[in-house]
């Protein structure tokens, strides 16, 4: 079946460590997202990338990095300079073509700094 | 800029009573309009979407919503709701591009 994948579900991390969050896709879409999730307020766009090897800041970029070196692959990178990391993190994909089509997404990995 | 608000951080209803979650957005131009449910701790999945043409639209699990251009909104509905039913409810807006403007949900609560 066709789908986004992430891993890990859950991941703990200690002040001043860097993570990095694994999405996945084989539903050959084109663009690619990252969100963060907090309680009350809804999704806010991290990065996205509508091709390989190129990407765009979001709305809440500073703190993360990301890369896209195959189509089916966007890793996020929570580097220590995020100074609030502890979140729900949401990958998403859509295809690309005229107007703003669905996105697909995958089921999340809750991100805990200790 | 563009905007979505979901006035109802939640709502409880009854199983068998009818639902409405209330969007409205702001958009210069012919919006594209989407609903999705995400339930607890997993991803979201889309309920239904808007373009163009009728602007009733049907989704999945027994959903619609309505366009209104005079009103800016897009209020989701279902006739009879199901305790399977209880999510976090989110209204979004193609942006232009590729991104989309997602509103804060709305938690459904159901009461047997």
């Amino acid at each position: 079946d066709g789908g986004i994948t992430q891993s890990p579900k859950y991941l703990f991390r200690k002040e001043g460590q860097n993570v990095t969050l694994s999405c996945e896709q084989n539903l050959n879409h084109d663009a690619m997202y990252w969100y963060r999730q907090d309680p009350g307020q809804g999704l806010r766009l991290i990065y996205y990338s509508q091709i390989v090897n190129d990407f765009q800041k979001g709305d809440i970029a500073e703190g993360y990095s990301v890369s896209r070196e195959k189509k089916e692959s966007f890793p996020l990178t929570v580097t220590s300079a995020q100074k609030n990391p502890t979140a729900f993190y949401l990958c998403a994909s859509s295809r690309l073509g005229t107007g703003v089509n669905e996105q697909f997404f995958g089921p999340g990995t809750r991100l805990t700094v200790l | 800029a563009q905007s979505v608000t979901q006035p109802d951080i939640h709502i409880t209803v009854s199983e068998g009573a009818s639902l409405e979650l209330r969007c409205n957005y702001s958009y210069g131009a012919t919006p594209y309009l989407f609903w999705y449910v995400q339930s607890p701790g997993q991803g979201l999945q889309l309920l239904l979407k808007y373009f163009s043409g009728d602007t009733l639209v049907q989704g999945i699990k027994g959903f619609e919503a309505e366009f209104k251009r005079s009103q800016s909104s897009f209020n989701l509905r279902k006739p009879s709701v199901h305790w399977s039913d209880a999510a976090e409810y989110f209204c979004a807006v193609g942006a232009g591009g590729f991104k989309t403007i997602f509103g804060a949900g709305t938690r459904l609560f159901v009461k047997a």
